[in-house]
């Protein structure tokens, strides 16, 4: 079974910055691009930011641009999500979710359990 | 950013109903349209792709249709486990973007 775990939430203070992980397994990770997506509380889905399989192609949502950086290690399975400058707006629950054929023209078609990140004082 | 509207917000509807969801994008875009089923506490799950592509072990109840800017999730004989949020996505752009879901409540 195909899987993806994230890890790295936690309370953050404002202005503060996080580090999020997704482990990949079962799949050939270097073969996928991935994509970060969140979800505040109670709110829907907002897509944050792309990677394509080698990390050479990135895109970031403008509502987070300038405050997000997406990375990969393949030789790691693990995929990163840094962000910094955090708000009470950043509170949410952050998924990582594999790209199907075609890259970011493609559906999500795994998606990690989700961590959840508090950004609170 | 393409914006996507679906309707309806919420509904309450019974056990063996048909449930007709819809999403309407702002913009023309093809076939690019995918639907998830959200569960409460849990991650999405991919249903449909392509507006009309059932997923692999997706119940066949579940059918989607559309292209253009108007696209339909269909749930026939709707079932208890059915009760969920749905939300409809766009992967015409290099900005994929959800519309604001539909959560279906079984009476």
């Amino acid at each position: 079974q195909v899987h993806l775990v994230e890890s790295g939430g936690g309370v953050v203070q404002p202005g503060g910055s996080v580090r999020l992980s997704c482990a990949a397994s079962r799949f050939t990770f270097s073969d996928y691009p991935m994509h970060w997506v969140r979800q505040a509380p109670g709110k829907g889905l907002e897509w944050l930011s792309f990677i394509s399989n080698d990390g050479t192609n990135k895109y970031n949502a403008d509502s987070v641009r300038g405050r997000l950086t997406i990375s990969r290690d393949n030789s790691k399975n693990t995929l990163y999500l840094d962000m910094n400058s955090l708000s009470a707006e950043d509170t949410a629950v952050y998924y990582c979710a594999r790209s199907g054929v075609g890259g970011i023209f493609a559906a999500f078609d795994v998606w990690g359990q989700g961590t959840l990140v508090t950004v609170s004082s | 950013d393409i914006l996507l509207t679906q309707s309806p917000s919420s509904l309450s509807t019974s056990v063996g109903d048909t449930v007709t969801l819809t999403c309407r994008a702002g913009r023309s875009i093809s076939t690019s349209l995918n639907w998830y089923q959200q569960k409460p506490g849990k991650a999405p799950k991919l249903l449909i792709s392509a507006a009309s592509n059932l997923q692999s072990g997706v119940p066949s109840r579940f059918s989607g249709s559309g292209s253009g800017t108007d696209f339909t999730l269909t749930i026939s004989s709707l079932q208890r486990e059915d009760g969920a949020t749905y939300y409809c996505q766009q992967c015409y752009s290099s900005r994929p973007t959800f519309g604001g879901g539909s959560k279906v409540e079984i009476k």
